[in-house]
This record gives structure tokens, sequence and C-alpha cells, in this order.
């Protein structure tokens, strides 16, 4: 069972170019979770989402992001007008259910997307 | 809000030495979960051990195991005969019983020396 995919795994994009990143969960996941990671510093939650629904972003900058996860495909996490602060790892996870019972899940993470703004 | 802090930015160990890694939290809520996580220079995050609030035995897997004081809202983690393969970036975690978000300690840096 393949684990939870991202690419690219490295992208640079100059400052005002838009960053398009890709997360494929594992097979039978539907709940998928974008983190962040600033250089030295923990993960930070951004969004969680489930297909075709945003479950809660309230870790979402309020300008230049967005995310989603369609129906078919992978979950999309969009950086518009990409600036140097936005450079850093940027981490999805998934798990194969939610939580609001409290279930015992785990969330699987990728290896992580290494944006670099120049 | 709940808040993670890890205040040891670097450990350092003896291959085959305990080390123990610190952890507290801060939170309201009564139920909730914790967890350990080793992030290796390949940056793939890899948990490691996971204690639920409401269980008072500690968590063990292996070598690992942890220290879950829910009064003093403190979770350490120790590693017993460490091993090369365990110098990483650890991060300790919480989680709500009803959110589903990882709320991230700023982490610490793990040498292991021959």
């Amino acid at each position: 069972n393949a684990g939870v995919m991202q690419n690219p795994r490295h992208l640079v994009r100059r400052r005002g170019q838009e960053a398009r990143l890709r997360c494929s969960p594992m097979k039978g996941h539907s709940h998928v979770y974008w983190y962040r990671q600033l250089p030295e510093e923990g993960l930070k939650f951004m969004v969680y989402l489930q297909k075709e629904n945003i479950i809660d972003e309230s870790g979402m900058p309020k300008e230049r992001f967005s995310a989603e996860f369609p129906k078919e495909g992978p979950s999309i996490l969009r950086i518009q007008q990409v600036v140097r602060g936005d450079s850093a790892a940027y981490f999805c996870a998934s798990s194969p259910t939610a939580t609001l019972a409290g279930g015992e899940y785990e969330q699987y993470f990728g290896p992580g997307t290494r944006l670099t703004v120049t | 809000a709940q808040t993670v802090t890890q205040s040891q930015p670097e450990m350092s160990v003896q291959e085959a030495e305990t080390v123990t890694l610190s952890c507290t939290y801060d939170t309201s809520e009564s139920d909730y979960y914790l967890f350990w996580y080793k992030q290796p220079p390949s940056r793939q995050m890899i948990l490691v051990i996971r204690q639920e609030a409401y269980k008072q035995q500690n968590a063990t897997e292996n070598r690992f195991s942890v220290n879950f004081q829910k009064a003093a809202k403190s979770f350490s983690l120790k590693i017993s005969d460490s091993q090369l393969g365990d110098a990483a970036m650890y991060f300790c975690a919480y989680r709500g019983y009803n959110t589903d978000k990882l709320i991230f300690g700023t982490g610490t840096r793990l040498q292991v020396f021959p």
C-alpha cells in the first residue's frame, strides 16, 4: 500500500509566481491535512479537508492561500503571488476516518514539498 | 488555546545509552492524544509513539517509552539503548479529542555519538 505521495518534492518559484503543491492520500483515506514547517520550527496546521469539503481552515493565511480536495484527483495547496516568507516545507497527511467520535486514528505524513521563493 | 513546549533544542547521547526528551503542554481539555514524531534528515515525519490521555498506563514501543504525567501536563520520551539511527529531530504533538489538527512543539534535535 503506497504511502502519502507529495509532488513536487522541491519547488522553486520567483516572487509573484504561483505555487501548486499536490498531495495524494493513502489508498482508502478520504481526509487530508496540510501543515507548514518554517525553518527551525515545528509543523503548523493549515487546513483539513475531506473530499470536496473544507472542514477546518483555521490555520490558513487569509490571503493568497487556498486548498481543495476534489472528488477525483489529489489535494492541491495553492499559493498565489508567492513571497520570500512562504519559503518552507509543506507537509500533507492523510487519515482514513474523521475524529469527531474521538477515533484513535493516525495521521500518515507524506515526505513534504520544500518550497523556495527567490 | 492549546500549546506544546519542548524546552530542549538539542540533546546528545552515546550509543547504547538512555536519553529522555521533555515535553510539556497546556490544555483545558480532559480528553486528548499525545504523540512523539521523529523527523530524520529525509524530513519524513514518522510516528514514534502515541498516548491516550484517558489511559493511565504509559505507552511503550520497543525501545521507546513515555512518562505521561497528566496532572503536571508533562509527556517525556525515553529512548533506551540508543542507536545511531535514532539521530533526528523529535517533535511532541497534541490533538484534542474532538479536533483533527495536530499541535506541534518546536522540536528537539537528538545527536547520537558512537
